[in-house]
């Protein structure tokens, strides 16, 4: 089963602050993912990335956000100018040359709390 | 994007078979139903998948109904270390995104 870590495991800032969320999955990767929780909420898709480009996004996946592979292994998530809604668990998922069916395996997960 | 309906929450003791019912009434010919769980503090783990047939492996089994409107992951033996929150989820493989629901709180009473 593939792995990913992710880094940190907590983050905090102030509000209007950037953060950058890192992902390093430990497998060969085919597609990243980053999803979010608010605390007590449904896990909620951003964005899919593939080939060094954006394949799907979501609403919330506005000018704010943004992702990146910066030297080919990380795999990033960039909020530009964080809100006090931003507050949440943030996961990324990879599925691996295995995953024959869309089988995602998720990291632990980052969870950013804005002040 | 196809839904699910599970229930909220379920209870069953340590060492006893769980079973934990979907329905999804308007599946369409090509979704795969995906499980996944999430245990507490944890990001959601891939538990099993399947298309028409029933499935088995080292964590689960799925059963799907003939006409695929319903499904039910089975846990032969629940120990306290699966107390998690089960999702299931369609999705039409590729890369699609996943869309989760609220799923079904299993707990597992000792």
């Amino acid at each position: 089963e593939p792995e990913v870590t992710q880094t940190p495991s907590h983050q905090v800032t102030q509000m209007g602050q950037e953060v950058i969320l890192r992902c390093v999955p430990i497998s060969n990767h085919l597609y990243f993912y980053w999803y979010r929780q608010i605390l007590g909420q449904k896990v909620e898709f951003l964005v899919s990335f593939y080939n060094n480009e954006i394949s799907e996004k979501s609403e919330i996946f506005d000018d704010q956000f943004s992702v990146e592979r910066p030297d080919g292994s990380n795999f990033t998530l960039k909020i530009r100018s964080t809100k006090l809604e931003d507050s949440a668990m943030y996961f990324c998922a990879i599925t691996s040359m295995s995953s024959v069916h869309n089988e995602q395996f998720f990291g632990p997960g980052t969870r950013l709390t804005v002040l | 994007d196809a839904k699910t309906t599970q229930p909220n929450s379920m209870e069953s003791n340590e060492e006893e078979p769980v079973h934990l019912p979907c329905n999804h009434s308007t599946i369409s010919g090509t979704d795969y139903i995906h499980w996944y769980r999430q245990l507490p503090s944890q990001g959601p783990e891939y538990v099993i998948h399947g298309l028409t047939s029933n499935v088995n492996n080292r964590m689960a089994s799925l059963a799907i109904a003939e006409d695929r409107k319903s499904s039910t992951l089975i846990l032969h033996r629940a120990t306290l270390r699966d107390a998690a929150v089960y999702y299931c989820i369609l999705s039409r493989g590729g890369s699609e995104k996943l869309v989760f629901g609220k799923g079904t709180k299993l707990t597992v009473n000792p």
